[in-house]
């Protein structure tokens, strides 16, 4: 079963705009991981949040973590054509020992 | 440094053939794992592997999916025999270690269509 849920499901948008998307788990984590995966790829790691961490930042992400709610937002500001992918959350459950679960994803649009 | 690789990249079966996938992690990586990712879901890990032995193999349909990791570097992942439901991405990731707060590194991965 997947434990992260993302919203939306797709999302589309102009270069230049910021996109959110949100994820929602149902179970305590270690931490909460995002990942970008473009057409045809393999994923790649974009930001870890611990669980006692609530914003973490690296470039132009931002992710945010409100444990209490178990839920989480990625934060793209002044998107670029090539930030067009889909992704996915992934959270570590406190059980698994780094055993990923991952959410089905939201695909990112951004038209030039 | 190079990353993971995976070979082949397409593989296109007839329903109970059987196929195999190879991957090669990161150098140094004790932790390897193999995730199935269908079309519009994420990826479900099938099987981890630290070193050479087995850390969780419980999302494994081990009655047609198998897989192994001699020696601690190298694994091969077999689908004998396939089911249509088997299409999908085959995705092989390494890590350091297992445990918390280590990235995951993944490969391009192998897209399976079982016709």
């Amino acid at each position: 079963s997947q434990q992260g849920e993302e919203d939306p499901q797709a999302l589309s948008i102009q270069e230049g705009e910021n996109a959110t998307m949100n994820c929602s788990y149902k179970t305590s984590i270690n931490n909460l991981q995002w990942y970008r995966q473009n057409s045809g790829r393999g994923l790649v790691h974009l930001i870890l949040i611990r669980s006692n961490e609530r914003e973490k930042h690296s470039g132009r992400l931002r992710v945010t973590l409100d444990t209490s709610k178990k839920s989480s937002s990625l934060l793209i500001t002044a998107s670029r054509a090539a930030d067009t992918a889909s992704y996915f959350c992934a959270t570590d459950p406190l059980d698994s020992w780094g055993k990923l679960q991952f959410g089905a994803g939201t695909q990112v649009v951004v038209t030039p | 440094e190079a990353g993971v690789a995976q070979s082949p990249r397409y593989k296109i079966i007839e329903k109970r053939q059987s196929v195999a996938f190879w991957c090669n992690p990161i150098s140094g990586h004790a932790t390897l794992y193999w995730y199935q990712q269908i079309l519009g879901q994420g990826p479900k890990l099938l099987i981890q592997f630290q070193n050479n032995g087995v850390v969780d193999d419980s999302q494994l349909p081990k009655d047609r999916f198998s897989a192994e990791r001699l020696k601690g570097v190298d694994s091969t992942l077999k689908i004998q025999p396939a089911k249509l439901e088997d299409s999908a991405v085959y995705l092989c990731a390494s890590s350091l270690q297992a445990g918390a707060m280590n990235e995951q590194f993944f490969g391009p991965g192998t897209r399976l269509t079982v016709l």
